[in-house]
């Protein structure tokens, strides 16, 4: 199984900060990467997919990049909304497989 | 409004089975492959399984393989899985995703495996 790993496991940032987020992959996966966020008691929701593709209606401080192994998720400027947990997931060879979550928190 | 609408969840014992159902509502079913992700109590995300928009593909996460089993009925414009021989391991929240790049989800069914 393919293994994801992401950097760091828990963030604290204050509102405007820019934020980065890594996801490594324990081998190639091209672009086929997704971006997913999660608020306490909630569904994760979708913002990006094949790695740096954003998905309608997330707003545009958030980007990604990557290819390979390697993943970035940028959030440009923090909002107060955007303290959540962040996922990311291949989707490249099954099973498909889940980093191990991001905690991004208020400092 | 576009959404799917998890139901069948709740408490079973150890060894016995529960079929959860995914209503999609505002669009068709029928284009997409479908997902069921599930996450136990305080952890991350686990993927579990997938299956092809006609039903002929079906693809499942190791823990599982042999136990549980997705299928979808189109004309119902519903997603299901059924799950046998459950464990505690299983306890999770179940989450239901259209596609594979998982655009859209639904708000969960918890399944708790508990004597």
């Amino acid at each position: 199984d393919i293994q994801m790993t992401q950097s760091p496991s828990s963030l604290s940032a204050s509102v405007g900060d820019r934020v980065t987020i890594t996801c490594r992959a324990s081998q190639g996966i091209s672009n086929f990467l997704a971006w997913f966020q999660q608020k306490p008691g909630k569904a994760p929701k979708s913002l990006i997919y094949a790695a740096s593709s954003l998905q309608s209606g997330v707003p545009s401080r958030f980007s990604g990049s990557g290819s390979g192994t390697d993943f970035i998720l940028t959030i440009s400027s923090l909002q107060p909304e955007d303290f959540a947990t962040y996922y990311c997931q291949q989707y490249s060879d099954y099973p498909y497989t889940f980093g191990q979550g991001t905690k991004l928190e208020i400092k | 409004e576009v959404r799917l609408v998890e139901s069948g969840g709740g408490l079973v014992q150890p060894g016995g089975s529960l079929r959860l159902s995914c209503a999609a509502s505002g669009f068709t079913l029928s284009p997409y492959w479908m997902t069921w992700v599930r996450q136990a109590p305080g952890k991350g995300l686990e993927w579990v399984a997938n299956i092809k928009q006609d039903g002929s593909e079906k693809y499942y996460v190791d823990s599982v393989k042999g136990r549980f089993t997705i299928s979808r009925d189109n004309a119902k414009n519903s997603l299901y899985l059924q799950m046998n021989s459950l464990r505690a391991e299983d306890t999770a929240v179940y989450y239901c995703a259209r596609g594979i790049q998982l655009w859209l989800w639904g708000q969960g069914t918890l399944v708790t495996v508990s004597s």
